[in-house]
């Protein structure tokens, strides 16, 4: 059974600090990779993709993707009360057509 | 505006009734999915079709069904047989880069 794992939390910082949530994946041969964020009964909406080691920056995210410990992360930098919201990994396989998600990693922004 | 739209919002079902949930997109992408979430639950795959005429089970295809007869459309019926629908259903289009993009969802509930 190929999985995503993350920490469920809530992951609690306060407001301008880094946020750093983690995704681990079991299937080696996963080739992109993706965060979303999604607010309380709202749909997922997507924040970052990545496809290659290392990072990737875009504003105030980061998403760090290392395949060979199968591991990747998603930083907030200046973290808001905006950014509280369920922070999805997604993990694909090129040319299957399909993802798999993890649970989910709670963040609350304390103002 | 270019999107994906699923209605209704919000839909009622009565034991023993089947019920379809829409999905158009006007991104012309070829790929189209289903997913069902529950509380506390990460987002489990019903059917994805990559093609018109098209599409395979995901994890969960059990007591629903759907067609693909235009690019646009992706209905999913959630029939009689499925015992415990209630729950968020979220529809996905894909583009050409591997990323998905979400409809604004459907809530399911059983009453």
């Amino acid at each position: 059974q190929k999985e995503v794992e993350q920490n469920s939390g809530p992951l609690s910082v306060p407001e301008g600090a880094i946020a750093s949530l983690n995704c681990t994946y079991s299937d080696r041969v996963s080739q992109s990779f993706f965060w979303y964020r999604q607010y309380s009964g709202k749909s997922p909406e997507l924040i970052m993709s990545i496809y290659s080691n290392g990072d990737k920056e875009d504003g105030r995210f980061t998403a760090q993707l290392n395949k060979a410990s199968q591991y990747v992360s998603l930083l907030i930098r200046d973290s808001q009360p905006s950014d509280s919201a369920t922070y999805l990994c997604a993990v694909a396989t090129s040319g299957t057509y399909k993802y798999i998600f993890g649970t989910g990693t709670r963040l609350k922004v304390l103002a | 505006d270019g999107g994906i739209t699923q209605s209704p919002k919000y839909l009622f079902r009565k034991e023993g009734q089947n019920v379809t949930l829409s999905c158009e997109q006007n991104l012309n992408h070829d790929a189209m999915y289903w997913y069902r979430q529950d509380p506390g639950q990460g987002l489990r795959l019903i059917y994805y079709s990559q093609i018109v005429n098209d599409f395979q089970k995901g994890d969960i295809a059990e007591g629903y069904s759907v067609s693909r007869e235009k690019k646009e459309s992706f209905p999913l019926t959630v029939t009689s047989a499925q015992k415990n629908p209630t729950a968020f259903y979220l529809c996905a289009s894909r583009q050409s880069t591997d990323t998905q993009y979400f409809g604004p969802g459907t809530r399911l509930t059983v009453l």
